[in-house]
């Protein structure tokens, strides 16, 4: 089974709408991170957490919100999606005590927003 | 200037070709190196790691990083189709923070 997983894994909706995306690991890492990629422009961090009460906001994170319900599990929800926000949606994992910064990332979500 | 500088390609090689990729940063904070390899559709995997200067290998794979150049690179011998994938450099300062900067990652394509 994957350490890191997403659902769902492809997802096409319409302007305006409330979207949410879903990531779960099971390595059992503190820290996890939501991503987009978009061609040209590469990964983009949205947000990040490095424990239950401890969310960030990383370089783009103006439309999306994440809820961190358990170590496991971290949501990024889009509140009123746009077309712009189109792309492939990474969630990753990372380890403090590993002494790396290695990040472990999940299988990905490709969102269309028409 | 961007902080992590990677040539998007595309690359194409040859079969058993040696392929050198590379990136250049302007942080000369950065202390962890990485390389992850991202095929179509797929998340990115960790390929090398390298902490601080020096040479690292792993089979095929030769990771170098040149602080004082602030330059990376990634070596595959012998190439393989199977190794054809977008290669992502990705770069972390030290201390309390995790977050990567990534190169904008290069195409390669090894033909049969």
């Amino acid at each position: 089974d994957a350490d890191v997983t997403q659902t769902p894994r492809n997802r096409i909706t319409k302007t305006g709408k409330r979207i949410m995306l879903e990531c779960s690991q099971t390595k059992g890492h503190d820290r996890m991170y939501w991503y987009r990629q978009d061609p040209g422009l590469g990964l983009r961090l949205i947000y990040y957490s490095f424990d239950v009460k401890d969310i960030n906001k990383g370089e783009i994170s103006d439309g999306y919100s994440v809820s961190r319900q358990a170590q496991a599990k971290f949501s990024l929800s889009l509140e009123s999606a746009i077309p712009n926000q189109t792309a492939l949606y990474f969630c990753a994992t990372s380890d403090p005590l590993a002494g790396t910064r290695t990040q472990y990332f999940g299988p990905g979500t490709r969102l269309t927003v028409l | 200037q961007k902080e992590v500088e990677q040539d998007p390609g595309p690359l194409s090689v040859p079969e058993g070709a040696i392929v050198s990729l590379n990136c250049t940063y302007s942080n000369s904070a950065f202390q962890y190196f990485m390389w992850y390899r991202q095929y179509s559709r797929k998340g990115p995997e960790l390929l090398m790691y390298t902490y601080s200067s020096g040479n690292k290998e792993d089979g095929r794979f030769t990771a170098q990083v040149d602080k004082s150049s602030k330059y990376i690179s990634l070596f595959i011998r012998d190439s393989q189709p199977s190794d054809s994938a977008t290669y992502l450099c990705a770069m972390s300062v030290g201390g309390s923070n995790y977050k990567l900067t990534f190169g904008k990652g290069t195409l390669l394509t090894v033909n049969p």
